[in-house]
Parts: structure tokens; C-alpha cells; sequence
């Protein structure tokens, strides 16, 4: 069974523009969530999406938005990007909102913002 | 508050030492979940284990074992008999029963580098 897949894998932007991250579940899972790993620092969080809903966000400014599809893949969106963006983005995702058995990550994207 | 600390910011051992990874956390719920992922250098997050509040009980897996303490917040994870390929990052992660969306907090995590 696959994974969760991210991508793209890597990605470079310029400070300003608009970047699209996607992430694909586990399948039959229906919980999505988003984190940011800057370098160096853990995984903080950024949203959950369950049933194409939004369940959490975390401290994150409004230029970070996502959605959820109804095949529950899953995109993040950042506007305005700012050099303080650039990180990993790990996508995890669980069968239900609130998984007691671990959520399973992805690989991650590496997008560097200059 | 909920905030997860790992004090120890990188280990080095030698192949076949026995080694422990410190967690502390707070939390105000008193359901809650504890796990530990390990991150290699392709970034992906590889659950190890999880752990509600109401077990106590100390788990082995092979050569990983973990020892959870309520009375001082605490659930450090051992590895014996350490192994080149155990280098990686550590992260102890708390799950609060009660907040919004399964969210993760994750401690700045231990970086292992075991050396043949």
C-alpha cells in the first residue's frame, strides 16, 4: 500500500509569489494535517482537515490556507511568500480526526523561499 | 500550557553503547498521548510509538524501550546496543485528548549520531 505522498519533493520560490504544496493520504484515511519544520526546530502545526472540513489551525498567519478534496487529498496553500517560510512541510495523515495509533507522515517538501 | 522538552539537542555515541533520550512535558489535561518518531535524513517522520496517560506500563520493542513516569512527566526512550543505522533525529510528540484537530506537539528534538 503506498503511503503518503508529498509533492512536489523540492521547491524554490521568490519572496512574494504563491506556492500550491499537495499531499495524497494513506487510503481509507480521512484526517489530513499540515506542519511546518524549519531547520534545525520540530514540527510545529499548522491545520488538520477532516471530512473536508477544518478541525484545527495553529498559530499561523492568514497567508496560509488548505483545503481537502473529496478523495481527502489534500493542498496547502501560502501567499506572499516570505524568506522566514522556507522549511520542510510534512503532511500526516490518520484514519480519524483524532488518531490514537500514530499518524503517518510523508517525506515532506523542501521549499526554499529566496 | 502544553510544551514539550528535549534537553538534549545531540548524542554522539559509539556502536553498541546503550543511550537515553530525554522527554519532558506539561500538560493541564489529564488524557493524553505520548509518542516518538525518529527522522531520518530524507525527512519523512517514522512513528516508533504511542502512549496514553492511563498506561504507565514500561514497553520494549526489540532493542528500543521506553519508560513513562506521570509523577514526573516524563518518557524517555532508550536504545540498546546502539546501531550506525539508529543515527537520526529523535522527536518526542504530545497529543492533548481534548484540543481541536489531533494536533501534534513536537519537542526541538534530539539529533543521535552513533559512530562505528
Amino acid at each position: 500500500d503506498a503511503g503518503v505522498t508529498q509533492s512536489p519533493t523540492h521547491l524554490i520560490k521568490t519572496r512574494g509569489q504563491q506556492v500550491t504544496l499537495r499531499c495524497s493520504p494513506i487510503s481509507g484515511h480521512k484526517s489530513v494535517s499540515w506542519y511546518q519544520q524549519v531547520l534545525g526546530q520540530g514540527p510545529q502545526f499548522i491545520f488538520q482537515y477532516y471530512e473536508k472540513e477544518e478541525r484545527g489551525r495553529g498559530n499561523f498567519p492568514d497567508r496560509f490556507s488548505a483545503r481537502q478534496f473529496p478523495n481527502y487529498s489534500s493542498e496547502l496553500n501560502v501567499n506572499a511568500l516570505l524568506l522566514g517560510d522556507s522549511a520542510l512541510y510534512l503532511c500526516a495523515s490518520s484514519p480519524s480526526r483524532q488518531d490514537n495509533y500514530g499518524y503517518t507522515f510523508g517525506s515532506g517538501t523542501r521549499l526554499t523561499v529566496v | 500550557a502544553q510544551k514539550v522538552t528535549q534537553a538534549q539537542t545531540e548524542i554522539s555515541v559509539v556502536e553498541k553503547e546503550d543511550v537515553t533520550l530525554d522527554c519532558v512535558y506539561e500538560t493541564r489535561d489529564t488524557t493524553y498521548y505520548l509518542f516518538w518518531y525518529k527522522q531520518p535524513p530524507s525527512g519523512e517522520l517514522v512513528f516508533l510509538i504511542r502512549r496514553n496517560s492511563f498506561d504507565e506500563q514500561n514497553e520494549i520493542s526489540g532493542r528500543y524501550s521506553w519508560n513513562f513516569q506521570k509523577s514526573t512527566s516524563s518518557f524517555n526512550f532508550t536504545i540498546t546496543a546502539s546501531q550506525v543505522v539508529d543515527s537520526a533525529v529523535y522527536f518526542c510528540a504530545l497529543s492533548e485528548a481534548g484540543n481541536q484537530g489531533g494536533k501534534l506537539i513536537f519537542g526541538q528534538g534530539t539529533e543521535l549520531s552513533v559512530k562505528p
